[in-house]
């Protein structure tokens, strides 16, 4: 069965610091890969897709994928207390372009 | 760009009756829409997958006749929960690919919040 697996967390990063959020998925298939961040009560929004191997910035924010190992991960810089959320990783199937979603990993900025 | 737009946000209904949530794409055509629904600090669970202009398809346990969905058109989408129970209380959401926009083509609804009582 085609899994992607995350961490429940909650991971807990100090305000300011880099927050490391991992993925790894089972389908050699897939070559898009998503991470979605959801707020409480809301629904999920996209922060970044990657589909090549190695990294991808965009703002405070870096998708880095390893398809050798089947990993995909994001690395959140300068961590701000409103990026408490839970972050969703997702990859792609070939059929009828549906996503395989993690269970997702909470993650708690301190001040 | 890329906007889906789902409503109602949220809805009280008695047990036994009907909801439909509908998801409508502003801007693009949505040639595939998905719906899912997310029990509170769950992941979300597809229930099934619908392209417009014909039947969709229903994930493994998701009843086909209990959560009926119409897609009859590239801009709109609806789900409507029969003879609803309060076991069917969730948060429920649609997604739609917009195929011009390759690897950002998956966009959410705000989400509809269902509560039966």
């Amino acid at each position: 069965q085609k899994e992607v697996e995350q961490n429940s967390g909650p991971l807990s990063v100090p305000e300011g610091a880099i927050a490391s959020l991992n993925c790894t998925y089972s389908d050699r298939g897939s070559q898009s890969f998503f991470w979605y961040r959801q707020y409480s009560g809301k629904s999920p929004e996209l922060i970044m897709f990657i589909y090549s191997n190695g990294d991808k910035e965009d703002g405070r924010f870096t998708a880095q994928l390893n398809k050798a190992s089947q990993y995909v991960s994001l690395l959140i810089r300068d961590s701000q207390p409103s990026d408490s959320a839970t972050y969703l990783c997702a990859a792609d199937m070939d059929s009828n372009y549906q996503l395989i979603w993690g269970a997702g990993t909470k993650l708690i900025i301190k001040p | 760009g890329a906007v889906v737009s789902q409503h109602p946000s949220w809805v009280i209904c008695k047990s036994g009756t009907s909801v439909k949530i509908e998801c409508r794409s502003l801007d693009f055509q949505a040639t595939t829409m998905f719906w899912y629904r997310q029990f509170p600090k769950q992941s979300l669970m597809l229930m099934a997958t619908s392209n417009e202009g014909s039947k969709a398809t229903y994930e493994q346990g998701v009843e086909k006749d209990k959560f009926l969905i119409n897609h009859a058109s590239l801009t709109l989408s609806t789900l409507t929960v029969t003879s609803a129970h309060p076991e069917d209380s969730s948060f429920y959401i649609c997604s739609a690919r917009d195929s011009r926009r390759g690897g950002y083509g998956y966009t959410f609804g705000s989400g509809t919040r269902l509560t039966v009582v």
